[in-house]
């Protein structure tokens, strides 16, 4: 497929364990966003990656929260010792680069339950 | 600090109806702006976009115009179908910032058969 994908696309887990959620970017797009979006609430910016860059991480809301891109493409977004209030939709999205503005394409989200 | 705001979580409109979907911003270095769409269980799609050099934008049914004096948005949607049942995000972008964005609420609409 030519779009972005995200796995799992729904994961339930029990709070203080570790998940790793994976995505998959449009081949050829340098950078990558991850988002995240709570019940009632717009979407979150969390980080993103350009290129070879060092990844802007301004938006991750705790220590728990790390991603890793390799090779430029496969990003995986780990949250260590999930709390509840962690249960969200997390959605990765990417685009030819961030140094222009251009469309994120976006990929269906792994929706995150932490009991 | 919600910088962009859609204070209508739903909306709902006849089919061949007007539709109309608001947004507003605090920032004042956002200059340049999108609507995504959402189907349940999809990601969000890109709409169509506007630049604070213009004041409107039209694409087919769809239309977006921009009130930088009174940092608003909005988008039209005429006639209204059946379809375009979904979640509707609005985002801005800051000047100088590359692709970054900020992202309403969401607001949901319902066009009724």
């Amino acid at each position: 497929g030519a779009g972005v994908s995200q796995s799992p696309s729904n994961k339930v887990t029990e709070k203080g364990k570790d998940v790793e959620l994976r995505c998959d970017p449009i081949s050829g797009h340098t950078a990558l966003y991850w988002y995240r979006q709570s019940l009632g609430q717009g979407l979150e910016f969390l980080i993103y990656f350009q290129g070879n860059s060092a990844p802007d991480k301004s938006g991750l809301p705790s220590d728990r929260f790390s991603a890793e891109r390799t090779g430029g493409s496969v990003s995986t977004l780990t949250i260590q010792r999930t709390q509840q209030e962690d249960s969200a939709v997390y959605l990765c999205a990417s685009s030819l680069d961030h140094l222009e503005r251009n469309e994120q394409f976006f990929g269906p989200g792994t929706r995150l339950t932490v009991l | 600090d919600q910088q962009v705001k859609q204070n209508s979580p739903s909306l709902s409109v006849q089919e061949g109806r007007i539709s109309i979907l608001n947004c507003d911003y605090t920032n004042s270095m956002f200059d340049y702006f999108l609507w995504y769409k959402k189907y349940p269980a999809e990601g969000p799609t890109f709409l169509i976009s506007i630049s604070s050099i213009k004041d409107k934008n039209e694409d087919g049914r769809f239309t977006v115009f921009l009130n930088k004096s009174a940092k608003h948005l909005s988008l039209h949607i005429v006639p209204s179908q059946p379809g375009d049942s979904a979640v509707y995000f609005c985002a801005a972008s800051p000047s100088n910032t590359g692709n970054q964005f900020y992202f309403g609420t969401g607001t949901s609409l319902t066009v009724i058969p």
